[in-house]
């Protein structure tokens, strides 16, 4: 079975652009995690989705934005890049939303903004 | 809401001896608990979790962690370490009926020959 994907993997935007994150979850897996990795802040969790709906978010600016497609995949925008954006954005998929699932994740995307 | 706490930020041990990585949480709801462990430039991989039951839970390349819900810990330990067991890694707790995980802020283990 295939592992979490995400795409593009590395990725170099302008501050004030904006961009956009593309995760595939292990087929069967109905709920998505997005995930803000950095040296200073650790891992802060983004927000979740389950059946195409957000179930939790987390506390970030509304700069940040997720959805979730029938199939299950799932992209995140950032709009109007700050150099505090940079970071390695990690997905995770599980089965379920809440009980004892999982969370498989992915290679994560690098971003970087100049 | 949750926190977890990793008490230390970097543990440097020799080959083949024994290591313990510390992780206290606290929690005003049940939780499930979890150790992830990230090798450079990769995404988090799942060492062992526990849900319920027995309070000893083994794990993947010999790893192992104890449950202690009076101390509301769950220390992970391995009794050989290799050199590529060299990574971070990263303690989790969720509530039973949440799905966000919140994460401590992370363990480097060196292995040193």
């Amino acid at each position: 079975k295939a592992g979490v994907t995400q795409t593009p993997r590395y990725l170099i935007k302008t501050r004030g652009q904006q961009v956009t994150l593309s995760c595939s979850p292990i087929s069967g897996h109905r709920s998505v995690s997005w995930y803000q990795q950095t040296p200073g802040q650790g891992l802060q969790f983004l927000f979740e989705y389950f059946s195409e709906t957000q179930r939790n978010k987390g506390n970030f600016p509304g700069r940040f934005s997720g959805r979730q497609f029938s199939n299950s995949r799932s992209e995140m925008n950032v709009s109007t890049l700050e150099l505090g954006d940079s970071a390695l954005y990690l997905c995770a998929s599980s089965l379920g939303f809440g009980g004892p699932y999982e969370q498989y994740f992915g290679p994560g995307t690098r971003l970087t903004v100049t | 809401a949750q926190s977890v706490t990793q008490l230390d930020s970097q543990v440097p041990v020799f080959e083949e001896a024994p290591v313990e990585l510390r992780c206290n949480y606290s929690s005003s709801v049940s939780v499930y608990l979890f150790w992830y462990v990230q090798y450079p430039n990769q995404g988090l991989q799942l060492l062992l979790k526990y849900l319920s039951g027995s309070t000893l839970v083994k794990g993947i390349n010999g790893f192992e962690a104890e449950f202690n819900k009076s101390q509301t810990s769950f220390h992970l330990r391995k009794p050989s370490v290799h050199i590529s067991d060299t990574a971070e890694y990263f303690c989790a707790v969720r509530g039973t009926n949440a799905g966000k995980s919140t994460f401590g802020d992370g363990t480097t283990l060196t292995v040193k020959p």
